[in-house]
């Protein structure tokens, strides 16, 4: 099966501009989560997507927001970009509860955000 | 306090020697532990969960120990594509859901 696909893998934006990343999870997985890892640091939590639901956010300010579509891709936006945005964002899904159910979060290879 | 701490190292340790990580969370309602590795510039992959009464896997083995809130990983016989970080994850209780919850990770290096 395809694995998590995010895009664009690079990003460089100018600060106080917006950007738009994505995420595409692995067919079947209906839960998307977001997480930023700034250098040198663990991954923080952003935000949880499921059923196309907002369902929990991490420790940061508004102008970081997004959705899920119905077909479960989801789309992190970053507004009024800061010199400490930058950094790598990772999205993970994972197996709705049930048969088979882990709890394995698979990760997408990652959208690397630079902001000058 | 960080919800989930781990020691950044580096450790860094001869081919075939043990090592041994220590994780510890914060939230004694937590449930559902892992240990995930991230290779340099690459996206963390699960290594394996940790289950209450211990788990091995080949040369990595896991405990859990709930009553002092933490959970650990032995790699024996260490090999020289073991080096990476190990990334400690706890599902804490947030809002009424859990949120996979990651510590910074602990660097291992396996030299020759």
């Amino acid at each position: 099966e395809a694995g998590v696909t995010q895009s664009p893998t690079h990003l460089i934006k100018t600060r106080g501009h917006q950007a738009t990343l994505r995420c595409s999870p692995i067919s079947g997985h209906t839960s998307v989560y977001w997480y930023q890892q700034a250098l040198g640091l663990g991954l923080q939590f952003l935000l949880w997507y499921d059923e196309g639901e907002e369902r929990n956010r991490g420790n940061f300010p508004p102008r970081f927001s997004g959705r899920q579509f119905p077909n479960y891709s989801s789309e992190l936006n970053v507004n009024a970009l800061e010199l400490e945005d930058s950094a790598l964002y990772l999205c993970a899904s994972i197996r709705t509860p049930g048969q088979r159910y882990t709890g394995e979060l698979f990760f997408g290879e990652g959208s690397r955000l630079t902001v000058l | 306090r960080k919800e989930v701490e781990q020691d950044p190292g580096p450790f860094n340790v001869p081919e075939g020697a043990t090592v041994a990580f220590n994780c510890t969370y914060s939230n004694s309602a937590s449930q559902s532990f892992f240990w995930y590795r991230q290779d340099c510039r690459k996206e963390p992959k699960l290594l394996m969960s940790v289950y209450s009464s211990g788990n091995e896997d080949g040369r990595f083995t896991a405990q859990l120990n709930r009553a002092s809130q933490y959970i650990s990983l032995l790699i024996r016989d260490s090999k020289l594509s073991d080096s990476a970080t190990y990334l400690c994850v706890v599902n804490l209780a947030s809002g009424g859901s859990y949120i996979p919850t990651f510590g910074r990770g602990t660097s291992l290096i396996v030299h020759p």
